[in-house]
């Protein structure tokens, strides 16, 4: 139980466009979602909280209108990426949290975003 | 403020040996503590939490951590090192079960000698 997925697990595109990031909770609820950005031999860097219906909590420093965050169901969060340069290729994790995990959260496989 | 400080950012053990990965944390409020670890390429992967009650929690893959709280620490341990746990390991607090945001520590690399 607990599967956390992710699509696309790695993704190209060139500067200036944008691109979607799904996460998706399989086998429960996800009440809460987190995005993550690690970059090489380093630890995760939160960069927003979604709750389902809500609008997404974007930490400091984090520019909320490049990276668009949705949560439109319980089961579906997206992470778009506007306008990207090559400063934003990185490594993009989701997580999921809910009452059927007893709210510890459940990491995604990632996406690894290379901007040329 | 909560705050994870892992010592040592490389750990290296022979086949067999004890793992000892340490961890402290930093938390105003009763912690909630987590130990992920994390393949090359790959996302995160719960090993073991503790959120109340005993001490000493068991995961999986043989691993095990002690909260101690009087040392603000939860060490993470494993008898036995194997060559598959070469990985990287990343301690984390919360406030709360993990549906409020996780801090990380800046993870160890464990490797593995045959």
């Amino acid at each position: 139980g607990a599967v956390v997925s992710q699509h696309p697990s790695w993704v190209i595109c060139k500067s200036g466009t944008s691109v979607k990031i799904e996460c998706r909770s399989l086998d429960f609820q996800a009440t809460t979602m987190f995005w993550y950005r690690q970059f090489p031999k380093q630890s995760l860097m939160l960069m927003a909280t979604s709750n389902e219906g809500s609008k997404a909590t974007y930490e400091q420093g984090v520019e909320k209108d490049k990276f668009l965050i949705n949560h439109a169901s319980l089961t579906l969060s997206t992470l778009t990426v506007t306008s990207a340069h090559p400063e934003d290729s990185s490594f993009y994790i989701c997580s999921a949290a809910g009452q059927g995990t007893m709210y510890t959260q459940y990491f995604g496989p990632g996406t690894r975003l290379t901007v040329l | 403020a909560q705050s994870v400080t892992q010592l040592g950012s490389h750990v290296s053990v022979s086949e067999g040996a004890l793992v000892l990965l340490r961890c402290n944390y930093s938390s105003s409020v009763p912690p909630y503590l987590f130990w992920y670890v994390q393949y090359p390429n790959q996302g995160l992967q719960l090993l073991l939490k503790y959120t109340t009650g005993a001490t000493l929690v068991k995961g999986i893959n043989g691993f095990e951590a002690e909260f101690k709280k009087s040392e603000t620490s939860f060490h993470l341990t494993k008898p036995s090192a194997h060559m598959s746990d070469a990985a990287e390991y990343f301690c984390a607090v919360s406030s709360q079960g993990g549906s409020e945001k996780l801090v990380f520590g800046k993870g160890t690399k464990l490797t593995v000698n045959p």
